[in-house]
């Protein structure tokens, strides 16, 4: 299958300060990316859509305004947590569609606000 | 989101016993995903169907899109330990975005 990676695997950080996690689609261009939280032992939970060369469609409870997401190219998205605090620690994982009818996932960002 | 209900919630088996779990929806999908979680990992896809009433098969597991386009079930034969994790379903009716299962957490007693 296709391969999405994400850097940083895992982060700490102190509260107050911005975190950029990437999502890279490695073997194929996505024209779409997603990013999830997840927290323990539940499902994914979808943050934001993220389109090539356009905003991002955030759902609903989700602030724009603290999570970045930028989609600058076919095979790079990134999602800055900015001025993190504690409750947003979480797992982040993205995905990308890449024209098949399927979703792969990146290996997952474990973020700890100190 | 919408969120799809999926069964058992968590299962306790022993090595070598059959596993079956389904997934439903109040909304009609054109497609429907499994996925395999570890823990700490990102989830890996495992099986995908197209077509209602399609069967797939991916090793010891098999996987069917429901005739009615409202499920989709995933059995695992002869389970081994490293079967152990979170599955997860998912599905699509239009457009680029799936709904996720809550999951179903397998642990395999040796």
């Amino acid at each position: 299958g296709a391969v999405v990676s994400q850097h940083p695997s895992r982060v700490i950080c102190k509260s107050g300060t911005s975190v950029k996690i990437e999502c890279r689609s490695l073997d194929f261009q996505a024209t779409t990316m997603f990013w999830y939280r997840q927290f323990p032992k539940k499902s994914l939970m979808l943050m934001a859509t993220s389109n090539e060369g356009s905003k991002a469609t955030y759902e609903q409870g989700v602030e724009k305004d603290k999570f970045l997401i930028n989609h600058a190219s076919l095979t790079l998205s990134t999602l800055t947590v900015t001025s993190a605090h504690p409750e947003d620690s979480s797992f982040y994982i993205c995905s990308a569609h890449g024209g098949e009818e399927t979703q792969y996932f990146g290996p997952g960002t474990r973020l700890l606000v100190l | 989101g919408q969120q799809l209900n999926q069964s058992p919630q968590s299962m306790f088996i022993q090595e070598g016993e059959d596993v079956s779990m389904n997934c439903t929806s109040s909304s009609i999908f054109n497609t429907w995903l499994w996925y395999k979680q570890d823990p700490g990992e990102g989830p890996v896809l495992l099986i995908a169907l197209y077509k209602a009433g399609e069967l797939t098969s991916n090793g010891r597991l098999t996987a069917q899109f429901g005739i009615t386009r409202k499920d989709s079930f995933l059995n695992i034969s002869a389970s081994i330990p490293s079967d152990v994790g979170i599955y997860f379903c998912a599905g699509r009716f239009t457009g680029n975005q799936f709904y996720f299962g809550t999951g179903t957490s397998l642990t395999v007693i040796p």
